[in-house]
């Protein structure tokens, strides 16, 4: 089955403990980026990548860092999470940017930081 | 910078009606725009991607369309069930491949 999956689906830490997000797809795509969604702000993007080795920032990147070693993977990584970044956050693929196809989301992961 | 908004944000309708939702976005220098569905708990799912030399998309129930020029997209949903009840999101994709999404309209469809 083709799809994004994203682990862990609930996360609840504490401030300035490190923790990685995993994501990943099984489509061959090439373009994966992540989001967070908070009430009444919509979904906004954080980091996206447009192929392996190939990252750039999104609208709100302060506090992520993100990796793309592999094609099907792209970790989110909260060095030293704060509550702010308490969120729910997505991940989503799509198969080529640049061709305008439409983009596949993963199931969310809910980040509590306290 | 691009802003989606999303009007209503929420909307309750009886079973069997037809209806509109809206979507408008700032700057009309968008490759395409997508529609999503959100049920709680649960992940985004695609339902029409119009491309910005496109004017509509059916799918089923759902028609979606574009004014590129006005900054404007309506999604139609006909014969409205209970099971659309669900959370309904556009999104816009713009310069440097980066995406913008309006709030969403929360739409409860009464049996």
């Amino acid at each position: 089955e083709a799809q994004v999956t994203q682990n862990p689906r609930y996360l609840i830490t504490v401030t300035g403990k490190k923790l990685t997000v995993t994501c990943s797809q099984n489509m061959n795509h090439e373009y994966m980026s992540w989001y967070r969604q908070d009430p009444g702000l919509g979904l906004r993007q954080i980091y996206y990548s447009m192929n392996v080795e190939v990252t750039d920032k999104g609208d709100v990147p302060e506090g992520y860092k993100v990796s793309r070693k592999e094609k099907r993977n792209f970790p989110l990584i909260l060095e030293s999470p704060s509550p702010n970044q308490t969120s729910l956050y997505f991940c989503a693929s799509s198969r080529n940017i640049r061709a305008n196809y439409e983009q596949y989301f993963g199931p969310g992961t809910r980040l509590t930081v306290t | 910078k691009q802003e989606v908004t999303q009007i209503p944000a929420a909307l309750s309708v009886p079973e069997g009606e037809n209806l509109v939702l809206n979507c408008s976005f700032t700057d009309s220098a968008i490759y395409n725009l997508q529609w999503f569905r959100q049920d709680p708990g649960k992940g985004l799912t695609s339902l029409l991607l119009i491309q910005s030399s496109q004017r509509e998309q059916t799918s089923g129930r759902l028609n979606a369309s574009l004014d590129k020029s006005s900054g404007r997209s309506t999604l139609y949903i006909a014969a409205s069930q209970p099971g659309d009840s669900a959370t309904y999101l556009c999104a816009v994709k713009a310069n440097f491949n980066k995406f913008y999404f309006g709030s969403g309209t929360k739409l409860n469809v009464k049996p």
